[in-house]
Parts: C-alpha cells; structure tokens; sequence
C-alpha cells in the first residue's frame, strides 16, 4: 500500500523558513517524479511544485518566485520542500503527492494526509 | 498559462439522482491528460478518473469521465450520500503548471 506521511509543517513569522518533509513507502520511490499541492483552508487545491525521479526536471507554480526549492533523496524514499521567505498567503495544508510517470508528466495517484502551514507574526 | 474552469460551483442534488459536473480548459488539453479528484470533507483527495475517461482503481462504476480538447465532463450516477464532496478537475499534459481547476461542490438537498 502507498504511503505518504508529511512532516515539519507548523507556525512560522512571515520572513522566515521551513522546511516540509515526506516520508515514502509501499512503492519503488525513484521510478516516480513526486509534487507538492497546497489548499488554503475552505479553499480549492494549487499546484505548487513537481520533481522528476532523478530531479532532472524541476517546476514551480508562479506564485513561488524563487522563494521554494523541492528535493528528494531516493536513498532515503523522501521528498523535500524548503520554504523560505514565507508570507501569511503561505498559510495553507501541504499535500505530498505521487506522480503516476518518472518524469512528471500525468495525474497524480495517490495523496498524503497534508501538513499545515501557518504563517502568521 | 493553462486555466481550467469548473461548473457548477455547487450542485445539490437527492440520493438515487445523476450529477454532471463540467471542467473547461483555456487551451487544449494535450493528450487529453485530464484528472478528476474528489475530496470527502476534511479527507485528502483521491483519484477517480485519469485520462479524461480512465476509472481508477477502487472507483465506483458510477463514476463516468467523458471529453476531450477543452471540454470535459465528470457524470456520477445513482448518487449516494457518501459522494458529498468537492470535485476538482487537473491538467497534467505538457503543459507545466498543472493547474487544478477551482472545484465543484456536491451536497444533498
């Protein structure tokens, strides 16, 4: 069974980091790109970023504007997000996703639980 | 960049009843890469339909993807309670971002 467990969500000033972990299991980590897709609470889902099995292919949604960098490390089945520069705008639920290809093209088959961001002074 | 529309915004209907729920794209969808995702309330989503037309697995024969190019179409027959949720629809061609359209929400009347 594919798992997705999110970590390191949390309260955070705006201006400062975080870093979002997620632990992998139940599928071979580095055949799949892996994503990040947020949802401010009450509101729909947003893509935020996608990563390719070998992290050759990289992209972020625009609202991103340098400030997010995603990483993997297949030795360990998990996904990074490091958030830097966070604003209250950033407040939302982190979702770790599977990709369904190596190369990030394709829907996403299966969902973490989500971990909250809260940014705010 | 891609945007991707859904209709209704909400869509309240009786158990036994059949619900058409509508994602249209700004630009065509290549390879008619167009997901459909439901979200139970206070659940992460899950897939139901891949490929504009493809049921995932565990998805409900109920559960019908129809479409291509710009305009897709999400039919849920013999509604249940258990289907009150929010229906998002997703892009995931060539084109990056993969944008998410802003949702549809099912709830019994």
């Amino acid at each position: 069974e594919v798992q997705l467990v999110e970590s390191g969500g949390g309260l955070v000033q705006p201006g400062r980091s975080l870093r979002l972990s997620c632990a992998a299991s139940g599928f071979t980590f580095d055949d799949y790109a892996m994503s990040w897709v947020r949802q401010v609470p009450g509101k729909g889902l947003e893509w935020v970023t996608v990563i390719s099995w070998n992290s050759d292919l990289i992209a972020y949604a625009g609202f991103v504007e340098g400030r997010f960098t995603i990483s993997r490390d297949n030795a360990k089945n998990s996904l990074y997000l490091q958030m830097n520069s966070l604003r209250p705008e950033d407040t939302a639920s982190y979702f770790c996703t599977k990709q369904e290809s190596a190369m990030g093209r394709g829907h996403i088959d299966a969902w973490g639980q989500g971990t909250m961001v809260t940014v705010s002074a | 960049e891609f945007v991707l529309t859904q209709s209704p915004g909400t869509l309240s209907f009786s158990p036994g009843e059949r619900a058409t729920l509508s994602c249209r794209a700004s630009q065509t969808v290549s390879g008619d890469s167009l997901a459909w995702y439901q979200q139970r309330p206070a659940r992460a989503p899950r897939l139901l339909i891949y490929g504009a037309s493809n049921r995932a697995t565990g998805t409900p024969d109920r559960f019908s993807g129809s479409g291509s190019g710009t305009d897709f179409t999400l039919t849920i027959d013999r509604l249940e309670p258990e289907d009150v949720a929010f229906y998002y629809c997703q892009q995931s061609g060539n084109s990056l971002p993969h944008t998410f359209g802003q949702g549809t929400r099912l709830e019994i009347k």
